[in-house]
């Protein structure tokens, strides 16, 4: 069964910055290209980031391009995003999701979510 | 401003058959496949239809999916009040070179 853990997310003063995880089990992580997607409260899904099986190619939306970093561990199972110059509208719900055999297309699996909230 | 467009809400009776529409344009829906999710509140969203019109094991039939052009749409047949929840569209966008997403879609069983 696959299953998606992430954690990191806490309460952050706006300008600073954070690092989420994502424990991936019950698939061959390396096998499979890895994407983080956010939910602002009470709004819709917004992609964040996506990473290649090997960490080789990452792709990012507008919205954080040049403030968050993705990254992967393959040897630990795991999923990162390094996020830095935090604003208001970063606070969300942040989902790990995993792509499909077909590499660069939409998730099929998605962890819980953890909560970033940047507030003073 | 969501990139793929699909109508705010929709709503039908118990055992009716519904669609959504997801909009887009040849950068996205023309040129990659399609993507639909199912989110019931507090919940993380399941795939629902992937590739246009495949589902995943698990995902009743009365799920469906198609595409034409630069438009997509989700069907329901047979309503259920289980059925009432967000729904979302997803496409690869070329020329963002990213993920795009339509603004979900409420649906309500009345």
């Amino acid at each position: 069964e696959v299953q998606l853990v992430e954690s990191g997310g806490v309460v952050v003063q706006p300008g600073g910055s954070l690092r989420l995880s994502c424990a991936a089990s019950g698939f061959t992580f390396d096998d499979y290209a890895m994407h983080w997607v956010r939910q602002a409260p009470g709004k819709g899904l917004e992609w964040v980031s996506l990473i290649s099986w090997d960490g080789g190619s990452t792709y990012y939306a507008d919205s954080v391009k040049g403030r968050f970093t993705i990254s992967r561990d393959n040897s630990k199972n795991s999923l990162y995003l390094q996020m830095n110059s935090l604003r208001a509208e970063d606070t969300a719900l942040y989902y790990c999701a995993k792509s499909t055999i077909f590499g660069v297309e939409p998730p099929d699996y998605w962890g819980q979510g953890t909560l970033v909230t940047v507030s003073s | 401003q969501s990139v793929l467009t699909q109508p705010p809400s929709a709503s039908g009776t118990p055992g009716q058959r519904v669609t959504i529409s997801c909009s887009g344009s040849s950068s996205n829906i023309g040129s990659n496949y399609v993507y639909w999710y199912q989110q019931l509140p507090g919940t993380a969203p399941k795939l629902l239809i992937y590739r246009n019109n495949q589902r995943p094991s698990g995902v009743p039939d009365r799920f469906s999916g198609s595409k034409s052009g630069t438009s997509a749409s989700l069907a329901i047949s047979g309503l259920r009040s289980e059925d009432e929840a967000d729904y979302y569209c997803a496409a690869w966008d070329d020329s963002l070179s990213g993920q795009v997403f339509g603004g979900g879609t409420k649906l309500t069983v009345l």
